[in-house]
């Protein structure tokens, strides 16, 4: 069984472009989770999706984040426009049910310079 | 919105040594500890998780206490190997929810 995937494994970007980022879960997983860990901080809680809905969205910084998971399998998270504290790393996760074993994917390495 | 307060930052031990990571949580509507391991380039993984009806679990080498009245639980590792040297993070999701809140992790290094 395929585990959680994320692409790209690193991306590097300038101040002000875009970067979209994607997750595919485990396959019939309908829980799906964004977190994000800045360098040496803790891994934080950007977003959780239960099937194509937001469940819970307060982790979000700010306007410029927009995630989505259209037809409920893979999902996406794009950065517009990107800045400097932007980075780090983000993770994906994906459940069963909400408070079972989450799943991570390896996470995608953001730098913006 | 850190709710879990893990600590030491970092930890260096021998190889046969017992490392013991400390996390602290501030809502009580937790009730499901896990603890994940991450190796360098690589997720977060489970590695053992405890809720609070017990006050101790065991898998293998590694072990949770839990202290509810304290609110605090911790992450023994016995006979520590080489191999175990990775970061390691407990954390805490609401109840019936997986947003979990973690703690900043703990970078665990094993000498051989």
């Amino acid at each position: 069984e395929a585990g959680v995937t994320q692409f790209p494994s690193h991306s590097v970007i300038e101040k002000g472009q875009t970067v979209t980022l994607r997750c595919d879960p485990i396959s019939g997983h309908d829980n799906l989770y964004w977190y994000r860990r800045v360098m040496g901080k803790e891994i934080k809680f950007l977003l959780h999706f239960v099937k194509e809905s937001k469940q819970d969205e307060s982790g979000m910084p700010n306007n410029r984040f927009l995630a989505e998971r259209t037809g409920g399998t893979y999902s996406t998270l794009k950065v517009q426009p990107a800045e400097l504290e932007d980075s780090g790393v983000y993770f994906c996760a994906s459940s069963t049910m909400p408070g079972t074993e989450a799943f991570f994917g390896q996470g995608t390495r953001l730098t913006v310079v | 919105q850190q709710q879990v307060k893990q600590s030491p930052q970092s930890l260096i031990v021998q190889k046969g040594g017992i490392p013991i990571i400390n996390c602290a949580y501030e809502n009580t509507a937790f009730d499901y500890f896990p603890w994940y391991q991450q190796f360098p380039g690589k997720g977060p993984a489970l590695l053992i998780a405890i809720r609070p009806d017990v006050s101790e679990k065991k898998e293998g080498r590694f072990t949770i206490s839990f202290n509810k009245s304290a609110k605090q639980f911790s992450l023994h590792i016995m006979d520590s190997q080489p191999g175990d040297s990775a970061t390691y993070f407990c954390a805490a999701p609401p109840y019936g929810n997986n947003d979990m809140r973690f703690g900043a992790g703990t970078r665990l290094t094993v000498k051989p």
